[in-house]
């Protein structure tokens, strides 16, 4: 069963507008991690923001801020004011807790983010 | 403080052709891990190590081995490349291994391809 969703495959943002980039997770355990990277044309993965299932507060990182919906198992990427190098493809990613001692993620299919000027 | 290396960075196989992906990260992480990702995919997880001396299979093992060298290395190896295993690898770490909160760093990526 897959775990993490991303149903927008490709999305268009004006440039200085925010954008929501959605993600679904399944899980049964109560301690997870959710990620969200960045993936460049460049083709490096860049870390940018994290969710922790206890943490009470949604998480900011500068301009990212992750819309964390613990009982609709959603963690939505929400950038603000894009910028142009937004352009990219993003990722969510979950890391389950209880008997993952390995540390392993798992990814979804990733959103295509294309800021236009 | 170079974080993931991988070497090399390109490569063209013929099928049936054997090579190893090397990795390294001088960052004192405990566990490492290798994904694959396809043209339209997220990132799937071939191999792992929890901590040096371990090693784990992931989603996709078939086709590959891993060594963990030591705490800094942690290889890939195809024995017989297919066209299937046509891909970007990405080697990763992670300092501890056993928490929920711990990030991921990359390295840059191995672009291979079988012909």
């Amino acid at each position: 069963a897959q775990k993490i969703t991303q149903t927008q495959p490709g999305m268009f943002v004006q440039e200085k507008e925010a954008v929501t980039l959605d993600c679904t997770y399944d899980t049964s355990d109560q301690s997870y991690g959710l990620f969200w990277y960045k993936q460049p044309s460049s083709g490096e993965m860049i870390f940018l923001i994290y969710q922790g299932s206890y943490d009470e507060q949604n998480a900011t990182e500068g301009r990212y801020s992750l819309n964390f919906q613990k009982a609709r198992k959603s963690a939505n990427l929400v950038i603000s004011a894009s910028q142009l190098g937004d352009s990219a493809m993003y990722f969510c990613a979950m890391r389950e807790g209880l008997n993952n001692q390995g540390g392993k993620l798992i990814f979804g299919q990733g959103t295509e983010l294309s800021v236009k000027p | 403080n170079a974080g993931v290396t991988q070497t090399p960075k390109f490569q063209v196989l013929k099928t049936g052709q054997s090579m190893t992906l090397q990795c390294a990260q001088d960052m004192n992480h405990n566990s490492m891990y290798w994904y694959r990702q396809d043209p339209g995919m997220g990132l799937r997880l071939i191999y792992y190590s929890a901590s040096e001396g371990t090693t784990d299979k992931g989603e996709v093992p078939n086709g590959y081995n891993v060594s963990r060298l030591n705490k800094r290395e942690f290889s890939l190896r195809l024995e017989s490349a297919a066209p299937s295993q046509t891909s970007v690898y990405f080697c990763a770490s992670t300092p501890f291994g056993g928490s929920s909160t711990d990030t991921q760093y990359f390295g840059p990526g191995t672009r291979l391809t079988v012909l």
